[in-house]
């Protein structure tokens, strides 16, 4: 069985510019989650989706972060204009909702220069 | 709200030696516990888990177990291995009072085990 897929898997970009993710989850995995891991720190969650309605987004910064899952499938995640700060791993998760347990894409390492 | 508070690294060990790594936990409900290791260059891997008291969540020669009472989920692994070398990351979630089930994670204990 894949495991949840992310692309790309690095990324270096000038600050001001725009940058996108994607994630494909395990197939069957209906609920999607986008982690921010800043260096030595733990993952914190950013969006949370149920098929393809986000059900947790309180903490995605949406001034400049936005998030969307067409067809309760892939998920995009993008960053416009992005910041020296933005610079972390962005990992992404699927879980079947009736369980906790969540497994982890190998994550995208976003660098702004 | 929720958290998670786990000893800070790096922690250094020679081959075969005892592992302990200390985690502990506040939560309004009642969370299920995890352990996951993150190699380098890698995304997060789930080690063990435990979702209820007294549960001993074990994988690999890994063992926590969950101790309501001390709200703790120590990692521990008898003869560590040079392959062993990771960063270890102490989590938990709650299905029921937690939004659905988001992670919330420690801050990572990273390992290093020399030859």
């Amino acid at each position: 069985e894949a495991g949840v897929v992310q692309s790309p898997r690095y990324k270096i970009i000038e600050k001001k510019q725009p940058v996108a993710f994607w994630c494909n989850p395990i197939s069957g995995h209906n609920t999607l989650y986008w982690y921010l891991q800043n260096l030595g720190q733990g993952p914190e969650l950013l969006i949370r989706y149920e098929n393809e309605e986000a059900v947790d987004d309180s903490q995605l910064p949406k001034d400049r972060f936005s998030a969307e899952r067409l067809k309760g499938v892939d998920s995009t995640l993008k960053i416009q204009p992005a910041e020296l700060g933005d610079s972390a791993v962005y990992l992404c998760a699927s879980s079947l909702r009736t369980t906790n347990e969540q497994f982890f894409g190998p994550g995208t390492r976003l660098t702004v220069l | 709200g929720d958290s998670v508070t786990q000893m800070e690294g790096p922690v250094t060990l020679s081959e075969e030696a005892f592992l302990t790594i200390n985690c502990t936990y506040t939560a309004t409900g009642y969370p299920s516990l995890f352990w996951y290791v993150q190699y380098p260059g890698e995304g997060l891997q789930l080690l063990l888990k435990a979702t209820k008291a007294d549960d001993k969540g074990s994988n690999k020669g890994f063992e926590a177990t969950y101790r309501k009472e001390t709200t703790s989920f120590h990692l521990e692994k008898g003869s560590v291995q040079v392959s062993d070398s990771a960063v270890y990351f102490c989590a938990l979630t709650d299905l029921i009072y937690n939004q659905g089930g988001k992670l919330i994670f420690g801050q990572g204990t990273e390992l290093s085990v020399k030859p």
